[in-house]
């Protein structure tokens, strides 16, 4: 059974681009969640969605956004990148409330 | 967000139980207790959870004190597998169903 699977696993982008991240949760899952991580931190969280909505974001500004697809796969967008947004992107999936499923994660370079 | 406070790093033996310990005294009576644990270079991955008694599953065991201020993550036999960054996570099945990560404890564990 496939996990959370992400696209693309790296990617270097100049300051001032936009990006778009995918994410496509396991089969089932309703709930796709997207986190941020520099490094020697713990994940951030930006945002969760369920069934299309937002259901939770976290404290980044408003260049980042994100949807959720009738299949429940998501798109994180960030606009006008800033060298600080280097990290690396982790979504999340899950089918309850309890165990969330990461994928491997889109690390992601500006220079 | 109920904060948790974890020691920076632990060393183990190979095949030797590990106990990771957590504190989390501001913890109220709807949060539960999570774990995850991230590999190097990989997403987080879910260990356990609990509430108010002691679980055990295949990874691992979680004992949570009466008073729920702390808990202990036991690793019963640490293998070379386990050295990771594991996070202690108060998890409340509230609006937003955030995992709020904080810098986690570095295991170690000698051949």
């Amino acid at each position: 059974d496939a996990g959370v699977t992400q696209s693309p696993t790296h990617l270097i982008k100049t300051r001032g681009q936009h990006v778009t991240l995918r994410c496509s949760p396991i089969s089932g899952h309703k709930s796709v969640s997207w986190y941020q991580q520099v490094l020697g931190q713990g994940p951030q969280f930006i945002f969760q969605y369920y069934e299309k909505e937002e259901r939770g974001r976290g404290n980044f500004p408003d260049r980042f956004s994100a949807r959720q697809f009738p299949n429940y796969s998501s798109e994180l967008n960030v606009n006008a990148l800033l060298l600080g947004d280097s990290a690396l992107y982790l979504c999340a999936s899950s089918l309850g409330l309890y165990e969330a499923f990461f994928g491997q994660g889109t690390r992601l370079t500006v220079v | 967000d109920a904060k948790t406070t974890q020691p920076n790093s632990m060393e183990s033996n190979e095949e030797e139980p590990v106990h990771l310990p957590c504190n989390h005294s501001t913890i109220s009576g709807t949060d539960y207790i999570h774990w995850y644990r991230q590999l190097p270079s990989q997403g987080p991955e879910y260990v356990i959870h609990g509430l108010t008694s002691n679980v055990n599953n295949r990874m691992a065991s979680l004992a949570i004190a009466e008073d729920r201020k702390s808990s202990t993550l036991i690793l019963h036999r640490a293998t070379l597998r386990d050295a990771a960054v594991y996070y202690c996570i108060l998890f409340n099945t509230g609006a937003n169903s955030k995992l709020t990560f904080g810098k986690g404890i570095t295991l170690s564990v000698r051949p």
